[in-house]
């Protein structure tokens, strides 16, 4: 199975631009989906099919990707968006999900 | 408003069996694939298992593969998640939750603890 692979722990300024990436090869046929979690919470749907919105997300968070790298940027971070952020995707053969192991950010 | 809310977790010893149940509402539950996606304690998210909304096609996790069996019921609107031979290491809160377009989930529901301990 396919792996996907994230830096564990990034922090950003307040008001600060902050990108997280998430790499492996699942990610060249595959659309990524972004996952926001915050403590003993259920996680939220940030980003999906690598730049769309789910209806309520701010415009401050948007996402690219290239090759085998999918990217999440947030714009003007906000103390709120202090959590963990968890990349998804299908694996090559499409019968399998596999989650990067997630990006802790730390909003100072 | 969608919801979806798991039952069925608790505590059970190593080789032991649970059932899990999520109840869904707010939506077209046959029209949606849905999933099981758990979580350890202090880890991270972990794929298990998915199944169509006509619930003709399933995919298994490798770590649970042959040991769990996903389904559903379209006419009560409810998703399960049988799990036998368990073991420690299937320690984790167990989300029930909704996909999108089959790549991604736009609803996930609060989560059950299923902690496996002699």
């Amino acid at each position: 199975s396919s792996e996907l692979t994230q830096d564990p722990a990034v922090s950003v300024a307040s008001g600060q631009t902050v990108t997280i990436t998430c790499q492996g090869d699942s990610l060249r046929s595959n659309y990524a989906s972004w996952y926001q979690q915050k403590p003993g919470q259920a996680p939220v749907l940030v980003l999906y099919r690598n730049n769309n919105r789910p209806s309520g997300i701010p415009d401050r968070f948007s996402g690219s990707s290239s090759g085998n790298t999918a990217s999440l940027t947030i714009t003007g971070t906000q103390a709120e968006d202090e959590a963990d952020y968890y990349c998804c995707s299908r694996d090559k053969s499409a019968t399998h999900w596999v989650f990067g192991g997630g990006t802790n950010l730390a909003v100072l | 408003e969608v919801q979806l809310v798991e039952s069925g977790g608790g505590l059970v010893q190593p080789g032991g069996s649970l059932r899990l149940s999520c109840a869904a509402s707010g939506l077209s539950f046959s029209s949606y694939g849905m999933t099981w996606v758990r979580q350890a304690p202090g880890k991270g998210l972990e794929w298990v298992s998915t199944i169509s909304g006509s619930g003709s096609i399933t995919y298994y996790a490798d770590s649970v593969k042959g040991r769990f069996t996903i389904s559903r019921d379209n006419s009560k609107n409810t998703l399960s998640l049988q799990m036998n031979s368990l073991r420690a290491e299937d320690t984790a809160v167990y989300f029930c939750a909704k996909y999108l377009g089959m790549s991604e989930i736009d609803y996930w529901g609060r989560g059950t603890l299923v902690t496996v301990s002699s």
